[in-house]
């Protein structure tokens, strides 16, 4: 079935750590985007990418890094720059402008 | 500034009881307003996508309607599996590229 997987589904991560948060795409879409959710708001871009080898920041871009190196692929990178990491990762592709967003289950990620 | 605003924060309905979500937005040239459904871990999935004032989308017990400033999504006879969290997210260009901007969203829960 085409989708969109989201992996690990938990990550720990320690101080000064850097993690990396997979998500892979089969539906052929060319825009990917990751999102941050924390309890009580609501989802945040953190980088989006309309094309390979093409990324932009999104409102919170800062203290992460992205690669879209093939189109299936859109890994994110939270550094140890990012002081708040705690928080539930969603990625999401889309075929056009003119179509919805579809999101994968999430990451979770916490610091040990 | 481009805003959602969901309401309520939580809802709380009896089998059968039937009731309405609001989404209101202050947007500078929608291009399109989604409804996602939310369940616990899980990411959001598709449910409508509304374009214009006096669309209107049904799926099986919910249906979505639009105005120019606002969404309604409508629950009739609700059953304890629609229970999750209801996001609305509006579509505007900003800045070339088209981003979503997302509500906090309803928390809905329906006893049985």
């Amino acid at each position: 079935d085409g989708g969109i997987t989201q992996s690990p589904k938990y990550l720990f991560r320690k101080e000064g750590q850097n993690v990396t948060l997979s998500c892979e795409q089969n539906l052929n879409h060319d825009a990917m985007y990751w999102y941050r959710q924390d309890p009580g708001q609501g989802l945040r871009l953190i980088y989006y990418s309309q094309i390979v080898n093409d990324f932009q920041k999104g409102d919170i871009a800062e203290g992460y890094s992205v690669s879209r190196e093939k189109k299936e692929s859109f890994p994110l990178t939270v550094t140890s720059a990012q002081k708040n990491p705690t928080a539930f990762y969603l990625c999401a592709s889309r075929r056009n402008q003119n179509q919805p967003q579809h999101f994968g289950d999430g990451t979770r990620l916490s610091i040990l | 500034e481009d805003q959602v605003t969901q309401s309520p924060e939580a809802l709380r309905l009896q089998e059968g009881e039937s009731s309405s979500l609001n989404c209101s937005y202050t947007v500078s040239g929608l291009r399109g307003l989604f409804w996602y459904r939310q369940d616990p871990g899980k990411g959001p999935e598709f449910l409508f996508t509304l374009y214009s004032a006096g669309e209107e989308k049904e799926k099986e017990r919910l249906k979505a309607t639009l105005t120019k400033k606002e969404s309604f999504l409508h629950i009739t006879a609700p059953k304890p599996e629609d229970s999750a969290t209801y996001l609305c997210a509006v579509q505007a260009p900003q800045g070339g590229s088209e981003k979503l901007v997302f509500g906090k969203g309803t928390k809905l829960t329906v006893n049985p």
